[in-house]
């Protein structure tokens, strides 16, 4: 069973619109992060937000933020006031035991002028 | 800028070959991954070590193998190479180097192409 459930394979949406990006997973260890990364066509890893599930806060990053919903097991990205330079994959990852990362599959976010 | 850096950039050669595949962690970071990222296969982890000793082992193949040095950059080694391993392989860091706790932070990546 995938850990890790991005639905959407790609999306389109208009510049300076909220973007949603969706992320499911599933585990039952206690404690666990979630990650969100992005990687341009230039291919780089650039990491954008974490959450801890022990957070009681949303966690923001300037124009990033994560709605975690912990009884949903759902850790959504939210890109406000989107950009072109936004134009990228995201992948949604978690770590559970020690340190290893486990990803989604990624969605292609384009952002249209 | 994530502070990891990850030599060669750009990789070709030939199947049977072996290559040699180096990451160096932002510095005060103890742990580094490697992960291998293809068009099918997605995003995987390979293997983490931690401060020069083997901490987890994901999908790695027989064929690839890691170490990690006292001054803990790291080499990941690909031997009997085929076709499906061409990827781009991702080196990744963390630990007390700063940032956020808990995250890895990724080199820019090898392209590696066997032909």
């Amino acid at each position: 069973a995938q850990k890790i459930t991005q639905t959407q394979p790609g999306m389109f949406v208009q510049e300076k619109e909220a973007v949603t990006l969706d992320c499911t997973y599933d585990t039952s260890d206690p404690s666990y992060g979630l990650f969100w990364y992005k990687q341009p066509s230039s291919g780089e890893m650039i990491f954008l937000i974490y959450q801890g599930s022990y957070d009681q806060q949303n966690a923001t990053e300037g124009r990033y933020s994560l709605n975690f919903q912990k009884a949903r097991k759902s850790a959504n990205l939210v890109i406000s006031a989107s950009q072109l330079g936004d134009s990228a994959m995201y992948f949604c990852a978690m770590r559970e035991s020690y340190d290893k990362i486990i990803f989604g599959k990624g969605t292609r976010l384009h952002i249209l002028p | 800028d994530s502070g990891v850096t990850q030599t060669p950039k750009h990789l070709i050669t030939a199947t049977g070959q072996r290559v040699t595949l180096r990451c160096s962690p932002r510095s005060g970071d103890l742990s580094v991954y490697w992960y291998q990222q293809s068009l099918d296969q997605g995003l995987q982890f390979l293997i983490q070590y931690y401060n020069g000793e083997e901490r987890a082992k994901g999908n790695i193949l027989e064929r690839f193998s890691a170490q990690q040095f006292p001054d803990l950059h790291s080499e990941l080694n690909l031997s009997s190479l085929e076709l499906g391993d061409s990827a781009l392989y991702f080196c990744a860091s963390s630990g007390p180097g700063g940032g956020t706790p808990d995250t890895q932070y990724f080199g820019p990546g090898t392209r590696l192409t066997v032909l």
